[in-house]
Order: C-alpha cells, then sequence, then structure tokens
C-alpha cells in the first residue's frame, strides 16, 4: 500500500494479558516512530527507530513496553501485562530521513486498544 | 525541552466564517512547526509545515499559518470554513537533531451550517 498501515485496528484485551501491535511503514522509508494518543495526554512520543542505529526509547511510559524493528522495516510495540491506563490510540508514523532532515512523518490510522 | 500550548479545545464556527486556531510553542533552540488534522476515525495528516524562510505558509485545503518568532506563535488560518474542515488540529514542535515530535493537545473545530 501507498501508506502506513497497522495491525489490529482494534484491539480488546483483557488486564494482565500481554498484547503486540504491528506497523508497516511506507516502503523505503527509513525511520518509524510510536506515538500514543490517550484522553488527558494527547499524543505522546514512545520510541523512535533509525536506519540499524539503537532505538530512542525514551518515551516509553514503563518496562512493560517494548518495541522492534525486524530487517529495517516492520515493527511490533509489544506491551506486557496490561493495565487500564494503557488503554489509549497507539499510532504509528514513518518518514523518509530522520526528522533532523525535518522530513514529514507520515502517520497510520492507529490502533484502539481497550484493556477491561 | 520544548513544549506546545493549544490554548482553545474546541472551537464551532459557522460555514464559510473564518477561522483562527491558536498555536504557542516554547523551545531554546531554532524550531521546525507543523499543524496536523485528525478527521474522525482517520489518523494524522499534515497540513503544512514551518522550516525555515518565508513566516507565512500555505498548506493543503486551503490552511495556511504564520510564523511569529517573537510571539512564539504558529496560528493556523482559514478565510472560508466547510462542513469538511471539522476535524481535531494539532500544533507540533520539534528542532534540528531532535527526531521527537512534541505536540500540543488539539483543538477539536467544528462548523455549524
Amino acid at each position: 500500500g501507498a501508506g502506513v498501515s497497522q495491525s489490529p485496528s482494534n484491539k480488546v484485551t483483557e488486564k494482565g494479558k500481554d498484547v503486540e501491535l504491528r506497523c508497516d511503514p511506507i516502503s523505503g522509508h527509513t525511520a518509524l516512530y510510536w506515538y500514543r494518543q490517550s484522553l488527558g495526554q494527547g499524543l505522546e512520543f514512545l520510541i523512535y527507530f533509525q536506519g540499524n542505529s539503537a532505538p530512542d526509547k525514551s518515551g516509553l511510559p514503563s518496562d512493560r513496553f517494548s518495541a522492534e524493528r525486524t530487517g529495517g522495516s516492520v515493527s511490533t510495540l509489544t506491551i506486557q501485562r496490561t493495565q487500564q491506563e494503557d488503554s489509549a490510540v497507539y499510532l504509528c508514523a514513518s518518514s523518509l530521513l530522520p526528522l533532523a532532515g525535518s522530513d514529514t512523518q507520515y502517520f497510520g490510522p492507529g490502533t484502539r486498544l481497550t484493556v477491561l | 525541552a520544548q513544549s506546545v500550548t493549544q490554548l482553545d479545545s474546541q472551537v464551532p464556527v459557522f460555514e464559510e466564517a473564518p477561522v483562527e486556531l491558536r498555536c504557542n510553542y516554547s523551545s531554546s533552540v531554532s524550531v521546525y512547526l507543523f499543524w496536523y488534522v485528525q478527521y474522525p476515525n482517520q489518523g494524522l495528516q499534515l497540513l503544512l509545515k514551518y522550516l525555515s524562510g518565508s513566516t507565512l505558509v500555505k498548506g493543503i485545503n486551503g490552511f495556511e499559518a504564520e510564523f511569529n518568532k517573537s510571539q512564539t506563535s504558529f496560528h493556523l488560518r482559514k478565510p472560508s470554513v466547510h462542513i469538511s474542515d471539522t476535524a481535531e488540529y494539532f500544533c507540533a514542535v520539534t528542532s534540528f537533531g531532535n527526531e521527537k515530535l512534541t505536540f500540543g493537545t488539539g483543538t477539536r473545530l467544528t462548523i455549524i451550517p
């Protein structure tokens, strides 16, 4: 596809379960970002991948959150032992070049996570 | 540290009237500024961005924004709104060497027929 895709679009889980959210960036984009959009918190940066460099994990809220990017393309965000406060829309974005080059980030439609 | 303030959480406007959505930022370094729009049940879409040069930036769908360094503002304007402009609008800031976008809390624009 032409844009960033994310799956699933919706995920409902029980407190304490693990979840995996997937992001397929635009082909050829070297940078990939995860953000979280929640009520009361707005849009928060979570993690950033650039090529083969070590990811910037400074936005991850706890050690229950982790992410990987395989082969410089697809990324998976994993949340272990989910809590109700993890309920949010998780957005993925990609850009052709690092934002240091002031390139535009293109966003996917998001995954709405609900933790019961 | 960088921050963005969008003072108006909701803005109702009559159709075909002009609108201004306010954005103020805080940063100790030179900034790049962005406006994104999020239509209902859709992802974020870039409206426009300011990197350098002319302080008046034109974007898609008839929107424009003006960078004002002295007032640390980047307000978004449209001279005549349409029903289809109903959406949430986010202002964001970053700077050279900083890959993270810092977003404001958003402004919900509602167009009244």
